[in-house]
């Protein structure tokens, strides 16, 4: 089982639509994390929050827009998406971001599988 | 930009053999190292860290890095057709403008066949 959580599984959407990912983590960590991932490509960092502050937004266009409510959450809300965006949208944490207590190690949810039409 | 090459395979095993995954990195001050796993329409999965130069053991898995040759290689013995899955080799930056990030590579994908 998973201890980042992710909702929804799957969506669908078309290009006026406005949704949201969601990504829950109990494990105490503080810094969380959304990627991208095409398919037979790697993940690709999108954003990086750490302590619920956005720390890395990797040039990634304004139709999504991440939010981090509490250090146990985070959402990246969709909005007037391309159909190049569909893919799988993974979120992450790890115990720290760019500190000596950063192992390095990610934690993956289950992913979100967005499909815009 | 940090380079992670991969042989991209397929890699095709038979159940029980031994399976050789490798990685190259281009960024020297690259401390820590991530094998993953991931099976075809899941998420990664972290399966091995290394921070030292040898060999890691973990059950079946071994990770091995040698930080002078910038490799680091991941050996599955007694594969298991539950291994067939992408493995994706992920140094960590520990210095400089990108520190904290994790590069990955494109992955191998492994096949083991019963």
């Amino acid at each position: 089982d998973t201890e980042v959580t992710q909702t929804p599984k799957h969506l669908v959407m078309g290009m006026t639509n406005k949704k949201s990912l969601k990504c829950e983590q109990h494990m105490g960590h503080r810094a969380m994390y959304w990627y991208k991932q095409k398919a037979k490509k790697p993940p690709e960092l999108m954003f990086v929050y750490s302590y619920e502050k956005l720390s890395i937004n990797e040039s990634v266009p304004s139709r999504f827009s991440p939010e981090c409510p509490n250090s146990s959450l985070l959402n990246l809300h969709l909005h007037a998406l391309q159909p190049e965006d569909s893919a799988l949208y993974l979120c992450a944490s790890s115990q720290e971001w760019r500190t000596s207590r950063n192992t390095g190690e990610l934690f993956f949810g289950e992913g979100s599988r967005l499909t815009v039409l | 930009q940090k380079e992670v090459e991969q042989n991209s395979g397929p890699l095709s095993v038979p159940e029980g053999a031994i399976a050789s995954l490798n990685c190259t990195y281009s960024d020297r001050g690259s401390q820590s190292f991530f094998w993953y796993r991931q099976y075809s329409g899941k998420s990664p999965e972290l399966i091995m860290s290394i921070y030292s130069n040898g060999d890691k053991e973990d059950g079946r898995f071994t990770a091995q890095l040698n930080k002078a040759s910038q490799y680091v290689s991941l050996l599955i013995r007694d594969s298991q057709p539950s291994d067939s899955a992408t493995y994706l080799c992920a140094p960590k930056a520990d210095r400089g403008s990108t520190l904290g990030r994790l590069y990955f590579g494109r992955g191998t994908q492994l096949t083991v066949w019963p």
